[in-house]
């Protein structure tokens, strides 16, 4: 199994706070990603990074921001949380290097803004 | 855009039928992936398809690629309780030197015993 850990697992926020929400990797993987998952929608990407300080938006990154200073790490955050940002948030890893390249999920942030 | 169409987007069934996910693009992908996630977990990976036309079977679980690459299906036999769950279709196109997942939105089964 590849190295993801999530942090904190579980959050409860109020409106309008910043969240930050880690991703941590141990498989030295070039891109990192974070989702957002809700009923009837799948999963959403929100921003993914591609290599150290280069990421790029997902279809739903109005709210988040991203940083990724080192390889292993992937920050996201909420800069001011809103209700519509309950969800659990999926932080994956892929190493890209050719067509098997496989996707490796963390177990997920349930956050809770009330 | 949604690159990746996954039907039906929910499925409930009694246990020993058989039933069929599609996931459908417009787009050709270089390689298709299928992944499982359980409640309160993150998805799985159960198989990687290459080959245009290429069918797979994990157990009662049958993977194709479409001859186009543009399209899977998975086919499950006598499903089972353990079937249970949310089914995810990745595909991966190549870029920069490098390959990149897109995820489509999920089959939620459920199979009743």
């Amino acid at each position: 199994d590849a190295g993801i850990t999530q942090s904190p697992r579980h959050k409860v926020t109020e409106t309008g706070t910043p969240v930050t929400l880690r991703c941590h990797q141990t498989e030295n993987h070039r891109y990192m990603y974070w989702y957002r998952q809700d009923p009837g929608h799948g999963l959403r990407l929100i921003h993914y990074s591609y290599g150290v300080k280069d990421t790029d938006k997902g279809e739903v990154s109005d709210g988040y921001s991203v940083s990724r200073s080192k390889t292993e790490d992937f920050l996201l955050t909420l800069e001011s949380a809103t209700s519509s940002q309950t969800s659990v948030y999926f932080c994956a890893t892929e190493e890209g290097l050719g067509r098997n390249t496989e996707a490796f999920f963390g177990q997920g942030t349930r956050l809770t803004v009330v | 855009t949604q690159l990746l169409e996954q039907s039906p987007q929910f499925l409930s069934i009694q246990e020993g039928e058989n039933l069929t996910v599609y996931c459908n693009s417009s787009s050709v992908f270089s390689s298709l992936q299928w992944y499982r996630q359980e409640p309160g977990e993150g998805p799985v990976l159960l198989v990687t398809v290459v080959t245009g036309g290429e069918v797979k079977k994990l157990k009662r679980l049958t993977f194709q690629f479409g001859d186009a690459r543009k399209d899977s299906s998975l086919h499950i036999t006598a499903a089972q309780p353990g079937d249970t769950g949310l089914y995810l279709c990745a595909g991966a196109r190549s870029g920069a030197g490098s390959y990149q997942l897109t995820f489509g939105k999920g089959t939620k089964l459920s199979v009743i015993p």
